[in-house]
């Protein structure tokens, strides 16, 4: 059972246009939601994580909306940028201890940003 | 240098043969985790460890058996490698949760990766 759905799983962008990526749960225990960015050949980096405090958190031209009750939390890039390339990833996992599966992190299949100038 | 290193970068093996795969790191952190990622599923947890003495299965240990040799070392093998194992594998390290507060110190930062093909 995929516990954190992601989508789309590809999209394409214009330079300067908004890309959104979606994210949806179902553990009522996941208390923190971060957004790892993949660029080809090298591994995951963190990008902006969020807790459910909070409905939104901004970075630079990076914004998490965190929607609780829905279960569903989204990545918006402002501006996007040819740079901005990457497969990014969603994340979920409880960090509160609540037994086997603690602290793991519980991520989504991927979605490939291409922005194109 | 890098702070999570893997090696091998890539290995081409046959079918049945014994496959390690080794990560060191240089950030100090107790926690470590090998995951693999497949075209189309992401990222999935093999196995994770929260200190030496402690290692746990993730959501697909099968076929699969860790090493923790040290806090800095942990390393991944594949007894009898089979060709469904052909994936990208990384390694990843985090903080110990309770030593710190706020959401950064949750942080995986993960290696480079390992391209293992098995014909």
């Amino acid at each position: 059972q995929q516990q954190v759905k992601q989508s789309p799983q590809s999209l394409i962008v214009q330079k300067g246009g908004i890309s959104i990526i979606n994210c949806a749960y179902e553990n009522t225990a996941f208390d923190y939601f971060p957004w790892y960015q993949q660029f080809p050949g090298k591994g995951p980096a963190l990008l902006i994580a969020i807790r459910p405090d909070v409905s939104e958190k901004k970075e630079g031209r990076f914004t998490i909306s965190f929607n609780k009750s829905a279960k569903q939390f989204s990545l918006h890039i402002m501006d996007s940028q040819p740079g901005d390339s990457a497969t990014y990833f969603c994340a979920a996992s409880p960090l509160t201890y609540s037994g086997a599966g603690s602290y793991q992190l519980t991520f989504g299949k991927g979605t490939k940003l291409s922005v194109i100038p | 240098d890098a702070d999570v290193t893997q090696t091998p970068r890539n290995r081409i093996t046959k079918t049945g043969k014994r496959i390690m795969l080794e990560c060191s790191q240089t950030k100090g952190h107790d926690r470590m985790y090998w995951y693999r990622q497949d075209p189309g599923l992401g990222l999935r947890l093999i196995y994770y460890s929260f200190d030496v003495k402690d290692i746990n299965k993730g959501e697909i240990s099968d076929g699969y058996s860790v090493s923790r040799q040290a806090q800095a070392k942990f390393s991944l093998s594949l007894e009898s490698a089979i060709p469904n194992q052909t994936a990208l594998y990384f390694c990843a390290t985090s903080d110990t949760y309770w030593q710190r507060e706020g959401e950064s110190t949750d942080t995986q930062y993960f290696g480079p990766g390992t391209r293992l093909t098995v014909l």
